[in-house]
This record gives structure tokens, C-alpha cells and sequence, in this order.
């Protein structure tokens, strides 16, 4: 399958944790790459392959996978934190991209 | 850093032919895969394929048959062209470099197909 399944939308208090997940077959053999998208803004990616964070990237943000869910983890989630969070990974056989639906994170 | 931007017409017409191209630093070209990513307004994002520095391309199935995406090494471009647009194309459309990830993005361009 070449889906990638999101929850469209998560809520968190300010300061505390919050996951977002992203469900597909591919992930049992690829990893995800999570992209923030603020509004009016470029995405960027924030976390990719087993848990790593490019540059400029806080620690708070931290990644996971196991089976065919991939996770997303903000530890303390702030005011800058509310944005539109994308997963990607490849399909089943290696050869196309594909992006989850999205989730809109709000930070309360 | 690397610093893209899009260029092209910002409104096409049903049935016609989108062409966007996007230019890249001087000497980059055969550093990166370049892809093209479109987000209708209020919507995800949508891979919709990339080419290499040599010249492979790979296509999302569901635009294969109306895309085509190209690379002129000698104008530091790559170019987006989607044949018989509809409503359904309108979005905003992004170049993007890729080292590992799609790591850079241009600012995106905002192409409307409409009568």
C-alpha cells in the first residue's frame, strides 16, 4: 500500500507532551521523515530516519517506529509548536514518495 | 542553504498545459534529486515526482500519464510540465532540493487553473 494515515487533527496544553502518528505498511520497511508546515509557511523537516534531527531542530521533538505506525513526540510543546505536521515515507517497493493526509497540531 | 525559486504563469486554463521551472544555485545541479511537490489551498502535501542529474525521473502514479519533468544542467533548471490541467490542479506548487530528504523548499508558487 502506498497510504500514509494521519489523524487530521491532535490538541495539547502548553507544556505537555503530545504524539502524533502516521499508519502504513511501508513503514514496517522505511522510516519516516516528519515535516512541519506553520501557517503561511514552507514545510521543514524535523525529524527523519530512526531518530535523528537536522540542525535548529529543539530536543523536545523526538521520533519513533515500531511495526507499521510511526511516531512523532514533542516533550513540553510550545506556542511555536502549532503547526500542520506531515509524515513521508517511501511506497511498499521503494520507488514513489508519499505523504500522510497531515495532522494540525493545536497547542492549547 | 540552498535557495530555489519557482517561476511561471500563475493562471492556466482547463485543458491546457502547466510549465513551471525552477532555478537552482549555479553548481548545484548534480548535488541533489529535484522534485516537484504541490499543496491545493488548504490541503496536504502531494509528491508529485522528481529527476535526477543524469536524467531518471519517477512519477506519482496518479499524475504519471500527464507529467513530465526535466533537467537543463546548462540553465541550473529543472522544470515541471502537467498536461491537460483541470480545477483539481490548482495549488500551490513547490521545487524542492533533496539531499536525503526533500530538504529545501522554494517558496512556492500559486498556479490556478481557471477559465
Amino acid at each position: 500500500s502506498a497510504e500514509l494515515t494521519q489523524d487530521p487533527a491532535v490538541s495539547v496544553a502548553l507544556g505537555q507532551t503530545v504524539r502524533i502518528t502516521c499508519r502504513g505498511d511501508s513503514l514496517r520497511n522505511y522510516f519516516a521523515t516528519w515535516y512541519q508546515q506553520r501557517p503561511g509557511q514552507t514545510p521543514v523537516v524535523v525529524m527523519y530516519g530512526q531518530n535523528y534531527r537536522p540542525s535548529g531542530i529543539p530536543d523536545r521533538f523526538s521520533g519513533s517506529s515500531s511495526g507499521n505506525t510511526a511516531s512523532l513526540t514533542i516533550t513540553g510543546a510550545q506556542a511555536e509548536d502549532e503547526a500542520d505536521y506531515y509524515c513521508n515515507s517511501r511506497d511498499s517497493n521503494g520507488n514513489l514518495w508519499v505523504f500522510g493526509g497531515g495532522t494540525k497540531l493545536t497547542v492549547l | 542553504q540552498v535557495q530555489l525559486q519557482e517561476s511561471g504563469p500563475g493562471l492556466v486554463k482547463p485543458s491546457e498545459t502547466l510549465s513551471l521551472t525552477c532555478n537552482v544555485p549555479n553548481g548545484s545541479i548534480s548535488s541533489y534529486f529535484w522534485s516537484w511537490i504541490r499543496q491545493p489551498p488548504g490541503k496536504g502535501l502531494e509528491w508529485i515526482g522528481f529527476v535526477f542529474y543524469r536524467g531518471a525521473t519517477t512519477y506519482n502514479p496518479s499524475l504519471k500519464s500527464r507529467v513530465t519533468i526535466s533537467l537543463d544542467a546548462s540553465k541550473n533548471q529543472f522544470s515541471l510540465r502537467l498536461s491537460f490541467v483541470t480545477a483539481a490542479d490548482t495549488a500551490v506548487y513547490y521545487c524542492v532540493a533533496s539531499e536525503r530528504e526533500f530538504d529545501y523548499w522554494g517558496q512556492g508558487t500559486l498556479v490556478t487553473v481557471s477559465s
